[in-house]
């Protein structure tokens, strides 16, 4: 397996403007995170899926931000509007069960916002 | 969840064995002790994960005494590519909520 992808790798966008992250979990995972990475605040955990249905969307920072996952092999974090304060490395993490706690990580979305 | 204390920083050199302690005083008896390590630019991999006494795989050790307050890796003979941040955590098998990572140990490992 080619493990988790995300895309875009890099991201630069303006103030205002839409973004939506990208993921494919590891084949087989029943669990999915999106976590986001600043220097300030550390590694954050965002919102986790559990079979493709969002269980805990606590950490989600505000109403501009949504993420969904509409099959097993894809999910999206959309933030609209972006906003300066949301440039973060943006990860998405998989896991076959939560008995396991082991989260296969991707390798990141750093976002820019102007 | 119980909060987990590490220290921010280490300094060790290559060969040397590397001990970072957690503590984790509130940890309940659901929670399990989780490490995971961070190379820059990468999202954070697994390293090892106990419940109690010692763990050990190929790649480092995860020593817990009785009262679980606490838990130390263990990185034997290290090289300068295990200079990362290591993140512990206190995680619970019957939710994966609330999950933080926290600042982390950066080590640093020199010639």
């Amino acid at each position: 397996d080619a493990g988790v992808i995300q895309s875009p790798r890099h991201e630069v966008t303006e103030m205002g403007q839409e973004v939506t992250l990208r993921c494919k979990p590891i084949s087989g995972h029943d669990y999915l995170f999106w976590y986001r990475q600043t220097m300030m605040r550390g590694l954050e955990l965002l919102i986790y899926f559990n079979n493709n249905v969002p269980i805990d969307d606590s950490g989600m920072p505000e109403d501009r931000f949504s993420a969904k996952m509409p099959n097993a092999s894809f999910s999206t974090l959309k933030i609209q509007p972006s906003e300066p304060r949301d440039s973060a490395v943006y990860f998405c993490a998989s896991s076959l069960d939560w008995t396991a706690n082991e989260q296969f990580f991707g390798p990141g979305t750093r976002l820019t916002v102007l | 969840l119980a909060k987990t204390t590490q220290p921010i920083s280490m300094d060790s050199y290559e060969g040397q064995e590397v001990n970072i302690t957690c503590s984790h005083n509130n940890i309940a008896t659901n929670d399990y002790i989780t490490w995971y390590q961070q190379f820059p630019s990468q999202g954070p991999r697994f390293i090892i994960q106990g419940y109690k006494t010692k763990v050990t795989n190929e790649v480092a050790s995860l020593f817990i005494p009785a009262d679980r307050k606490s838990s130390t890796l263990s990185l034997p003979r290290v090289s300068l590519s295990d200079t990362a941040v290591y993140y512990c955590l206190v995680l619970r098998r019957s939710s994966a909520s609330k999950i933080i990572f926290g600042s982390g140990t950066r080590l640093s490992i020199r010639p």
